[in-house]
């Protein structure tokens, strides 16, 4: 199968960087989708990586090294409403032709 | 505006009773799924559909059945069959001709006692 692994709860405080930390099995992977996801609400999508390397996208940044199987999700400058639970997801293309979703990292920012 | 829209945002029905879940898009995408979310688990596929007419069971089909009569609609109903329906369930959509992005819709919730 095709395991995703995130922490399931991260807490930072206000103002301050936080490291959302995401591996996958390697075989059949294409890219790695980052979404956030408020209480009760639908996921929205943050970032996807395809090759390796940092993509930053405002107070966001996304890592991917395919060949370690590793992704994370950088937040800085961190605001109250950045508290949500963050979810990781791999596409495997080909046969499988499936987005496989890890189980979701909460993070709650505290004053 | 394009988007997806799930309605209602809150479903309760009784043990034994099929529930239809609707699921509308404007975005002219092709592909379509529905996922479910329970308390401290992933996202899980249960139906997608790449095409009108078309449609392959995901990881957890058992109990649910879809249709996917128009491009627009892709309707999911929870049959007494289903032995935990309580769920947030999830309808996504992706243009298949522009990347892997899927778009959720704002989901329903649906509880059965």
């Amino acid at each position: 199968g095709q395991n995703i692994d995130q922490p399931t709860e991260m807490t930072a405080t206000e103002g301050a960087i936080v490291q959302i930390n995401c591996t996958y099995q390697t075989s059949g992977f294409n890219g790695l989708f980052w979404y956030q996801q408020h209480a009760g609400e639908a996921p929205t999508f943050l970032s996807y990586n395809v090759l390796d390397g940092l993509e930053e996208k405002g107070r966001f940044s996304s890592f991917l090294s395919r060949s370690k199987g590793y992704s994370y999700l950088l937040l800085k400058e961190l605001q109250m409403k950045d508290s949500a639970s963050y979810l990781c997801a791999a596409y495997y293309g080909g046969a499988t032709n499936k987005l496989i979703f890890g189980t979701g990292t909460l993070l709650a920012v505290q004053p | 505006d394009g988007g997806i829209t799930q309605s209602p945002k809150y479903l309760f029905r009784k043990e034994g009773q099929n529930v239809t879940l609707s699921c509308e898009q404007n975005l002219n995408h092709d592909a379509m799924y529905w996922y479910r979310q329970d308390p401290g688990q992933g996202l899980r596929l249960i139906y997608y559909s790449q095409i009108v007419n078309d449609f392959q069971k995901g990881d957890i089909a058992e109990g649910y059945s879809v249709s996917r009569e128009k491009k627009e609609s892709f309707p999911l109903t929870v049959t007494s069959a289903q032995k935990n329906p309580t769920a947030f369930y999830l309808c996504a959509s992706r243009d298949r001709a522009w990347g892997y992005e899927q778009y959720f819709g704002p989901g329903t919730r649906l509880t059965v006692t």
